[in-house]
């Protein structure tokens, strides 16, 4: 599986924008880029995902650089209940099978200060 | 909307004992993951069905880890004989293959987990 790179740790301010960072030198051209977030005692839910054009939803934006190596993803308005380990994680285009599998790494630690 | 329903959440047991954990997918769902995350670190995977046949196993420790899913529905998961370094929280996830319902195609829902420590 090709790897991903993000800080272990990161802060930010209640209702201030937060741009979570991830490289992915190693993407292949087939990689989706996905994130899913981790509360405290929950398990991970998905927040976004995106192949090479940027991506919005209610939850997030995705911001993917031109060469996908790297992407971003933008929390625009952060809230406590925000702070969780977000994982940044790259995915096989192909359908069903091994393809759906997520190999997580550590993630970012999203801290959230009132 | 029902979400991934494990049970239990929490299990306290000695080593050399034996444990087994219980999931109900999301209903349609035909893919299955069972996750180990140890404090500190993300999931790993550990094993995963699509119906009831296995998908990868490649991660499981089979000489004391098993995990069925008979008729591609629930699935358990148990562990015999346990051992300390298998202190962790046990998650199950699923997800859908066609889309429609809950869900994109590949996209993971997973329970609250249960976690297990051993003595």
């Amino acid at each position: 599986d090709a790897k991903t790179t993000q800080p272990n740790s990161m802060e930010s301010n209640e209702e201030e924008p937060v741009h979570l960072p991830c490289n992915h030198s190693t993407i292949s051209g087939t990689d989706y880029i996905h994130w899913y977030r981790q509360l405290p005692s929950q398990g991970p839910e998905y927040v976004i995902h995106g192949l090479t054009s940027n991506v919005n939803n209610r939850m997030a934006s995705l911001a993917i650089a031109e060469d996908r190596k790297s992407s971003t993803l933008i929390l625009h308005r952060a809230t406590l209940r925000d702070a969780a380990v977000y994982y940044c994680i790259l995915r096989g285009m192909g359908s069903g099978g091994s393809n759906y599998k997520l190999t997580f790494g550590k993630g970012t630690l999203l801290t959230v200060n009132p | 909307e029902a979400g991934v329903a494990q049970s239990p959440r929490y299990k306290i047991i000695e080593k050399r004992q034996s444990v087994a954990f219980w999931c109900n997918p999301i209903s349609g769902h035909a893919t299955l993951y069972w996750y180990q995350q140890i404090l500190g670190q993300g999931p790993k995977l550990l094993i995963q069905f699509q119906n009831n046949g296995v998908v990868d196993d490649s991660q499981l420790p089979k000489d004391r880890f098993s995990a069925e899913r008979l008729k591609g529905v629930d699935s358990t998961l148990k562990i015999q004989p346990a051992k300390l370094e298998d202190s962790a929280v046990y998650l199950c996830a699923s997800s859908t293959i066609q889309g429609g319902g809950q869900g994109r195609p590949g996209e993971l829902f997973f329970g609250e987990g249960s976690r297990l420590t051993v003595l």
